[in-house]
């Protein structure tokens, strides 16, 4: 167990709507990251927050949105729902300080389909 | 620019028997590399995180894995192997410790089945 929590554990949706998703960091971690796991694949990196501000993006459009809270929780948001937004989508916590290491330890992942 | 390559899909071998799952990788910059595993219907749980302080890391669940820049490879073994160890394993690169703007890069993964 991490201590890093997302909810909810499933979800299915209709394409066109909009979804949100929730992740709850590991107690003392400032950082999250949002992945996409599509079945059969790796993990593809969607964006990272850092003190509530977006610290880097990968190749998503932006109808991928998300928020950090002064908790450090954090929310994504995916807008218009296509079929190939189908898949697990992980929250991974990280402490991020000067000087040191950094390793992102993962939530279990909420399971969205989209019909 | 990162890339990883995990090569074999799926892996087989008998309980017992050694582990070997291979990974190469690719990167414009000295890498952090990582080993995940992910058990059916669950999230990814780190094994072992190379950070260049040893070409050998140890990580948990008797796993270990060698960094050889050489060989642009981070090849990840067991010296037996038992049936808990039966999961998707991916290998991962990033620039920096923790992903940082760019994320970690992620393999395909590979299926470790483990025959009794």
């Amino acid at each position: 167990e991490t201590g890093v929590t997302q909810s909810p554990t499933h979800l299915i949706k209709t394409r066109g709507q909009q979804v949100t998703l929730r992740c709850s960091s590991q107690s003392g971690h400032n950082t999250v990251s949002w992945y996409q796991q599509a079945l059969g694949q790796g993990p593809q990196f969607i964006f990272q927050y850092y003190r509530e501000e977006e610290n880097g993006r990968g190749n998503f459009p932006p109808r991928f949105s998300g928020l950090q809270f002064p908790n450090y929780s954090s929310e994504l948001n995916v807008n218009a729902l296509e079929l190939d937004d189908s898949a697990l989508y992980l929250c991974a916590s990280s402490l991020k300080r000067a000087g040191g290491d950094e390793t992102q330890y993962f939530g279990p992942g909420t399971r969205l389909l989209v019909l | 620019a990162q890339s990883v390559t995990q090569l074999g899909s799926h892996v087989s071998v008998s309980e017992g028997a050694l582990v070997l799952l291979r990974c190469n990788y690719s990167s414009s910059v000295p890498p952090y590399l990582f080993w995940y595993v992910q058990y059916p219907n669950q999230g990814l749980q780190l094994l072992l995180k190379y950070t260049s302080a040893a070409t050998l890391v140890k990580g948990i669940n008797g796993f270990e894995a060698e960094f050889k820049k050489s060989e642009t490879s981070f090849h990840l073994t067991k010296p037996s192997a038992h049936m808990s160890d039966a999961a998707e394993y991916f290998c991962a690169v990033s620039p920096y410790s923790g992903g940082g703007a760019d994320g970690l890069t992620f393999g395909k993964g590979t299926h470790l089945i483990i025959q009794p």
